[in-house]
């Protein structure tokens, strides 16, 4: 099945900083979503982004598809932005998921 | 609120018990599926449910089973419960015909002591 790797495996962050967290995956998708998991275990859709580059406030996420990866910028990071960063794939009949990013923001 | 409501939002029970975890997917949504996230595992795919039919099974273990019932709510049951068992269980819903973009519910916190 397909593979996805997510790196890096752990972050810790300065508020304020910026950060990049990368998505590689090992065949070609029409699909990619990037998902924060929060200290109390929600899982909420960050972006839904098969190819090109999409913006949320302090939140971008580029995925160039002919390239296999994707790649999600935190800018001016808060503390509420700690938590688990997943991306996912296409896999077998629903979205398989990397191992994630851990995110730390200190005050 | 991604419109997937999920119930018990914590459970802790017995080894060897059973029980069974609710879930409602966003209006419209005609697929459930449902996700087991243990710390050593990951987030796993147990099964997935297309307007009452089973769809795809992922790496569920022979004790739990799932349904999806004719309002489209979906039920997970968990029997003979051990303590590796303990995890995160979630469910999400995604359109019809649509991307295949996935919505989730907030969880079910298992312990099973």
């Amino acid at each position: 099945g397909i593979q996805v790797e997510q790196s890096p495996p752990d972050l810790i962050l300065q508020e304020g900083a910026n950060s990049t967290l990368r998505c590689n995956f090992s065949d070609s998708v029409n699909n990619l979503q990037w998902f924060h998991q929060n200290p109390w275990g929600q899982l909420i859709n960050l972006f839904y982004i098969p190819s090109g580059t999409k913006q949320n406030g302090r939140l971008s996420a580029t995925t160039v598809a002919t390239e296999r990866y994707s790649l999600l910028y935190i800018s001016s990071s808060q503390t509420t932005d700690s938590g688990v960063y997943f991306c996912a794939v296409p896999g077998y009949s629903t979205l398989t998921f990397g191992k994630g990013t851990m995110l730390l923001v200190s005050p | 609120d991604s419109g997937v409501t999920q119930t018990p939002k914590h459970l802790i029970t017995a080894t060897g018990q059973r029980v069974t975890l609710r879930c409602s997917p966003r209006s419209g949504d005609l697929s459930v599926y449902w996700y087991q996230q243990s710390l050593d595992q990951g987030l796993q795919f147990l099964i997935q449910y297309y307007n009452g039919e089973e769809r795809a099974k992922g790496n569920i273990l022979e004790r739990f089973s799932a349904q999806q019932f004719p309002d489209l709510h979906s039920e997970l049951n968990l029997s003979s419960l051990e303590l590796g068992d303990s995890a995160l269980y979630f469910c999400a819903s995604s359109a019809p015909a649509g991307t295949g973009e996935l919505f989730f519910g907030e969880g079910s916190r298992l312990t099973v002591l």
